[in-house]
């Protein structure tokens, strides 16, 4: 079965912190993506990276940094030098491309709390 | 200036009343969604469509009805018969079903 567990439901930190968001994914697919999301007070979801299952390279982009580990099923997110910007809920998302049928899966969510 | 616009962004209505929410994309893409999120809770897959005059059933559409007559456009109806329709809407769209979604502003519905 299909699943994407995101452990930590809220996570506190102090400005300038690094912290970083588990996701741990479940498919028996061989070609899938993996996602994340933000979602800040105002409501709207916002896409920050897609990775394929074929490519494992981790990747940076400023201060977010992803860990993408196939032998773990784990797709783990971290943002360096944390801001209060960065305050909001992060989700990450499976969907599989090989099974014929439609499959986007999002995990439960994890609020991240930057205090100043 | 590409994206996805819904409206209204609050929406107040009795019950037993029919509701649609709006959902308009001008990126050209192919796939739309809607979503529902209530407080503290995951995203919900309500119907999705895939090409213009075709939609499925996602994960809880009892209650729930749609159209897709043009590419740009994907109401969703939130009818009498659903039983708890207070709740966040999300509508996003997308290239295709598995890349990723992009979403807009979403709908406060409140039924009271």
């Amino acid at each position: 079965a299909q699943k994407v567990t995101q452990a930590q439901t809220e996570i506190s930190v102090v400005e300038k912190e690094d912290v970083t968001l588990d996701c741990v994914y479940e498919t028996r697919d061989t070609t899938y993506y993996l996602f994340w999301y933000k979602q800040p007070p105002s409501g709207e979801l916002v896409f920050l990276i897609r990775r394929n299952s074929f490519d494992e390279q981790n990747e940076i982009s400023g201060r977010y940094s992803w860990n993408f580990q196939k032998s773990t099923s784990s797709f783990n997110f971290t943002i360096t030098a944390s801001q209060v910007v960065d305050s909001a809920v992060y989700f990450c998302a499976l969907s599989e491309a090989s099974s014929g049928t439609y499959k986007y899966i999002f995990g439960t969510g994890t609020r991240l709390k930057v205090l100043a | 200036d590409g994206g996805i616009t819904q409206s209204p962004k609050y929406l107040f209505r009795k019950e037993g009343q029919n509701v649609t929410l709006s959902c308009e994309q001008n990126l050209n893409h192919d796939a739309m969604y809607w979503y529902r999120q209530d407080p503290g809770q995951g995203l919900r897959l309500i119907y999705y469509s895939q090409i213009v005059n075709d939609f499925q059933k996602g994960d809880i559409a009892e209650g729930y009805s749609v159209s897709r007559e043009k590419k740009e456009s994907f109401p969703l109806t939130v009818t009498s018969a659903q039983k708890n329709p207070t709740a966040f809407y999300l509508c996003a769209s997308s290239p295709n079903l598995y890349y990723e979604q992009y979403f807009g502003p979403g709908t406060r519905l409140t039924v009271t």
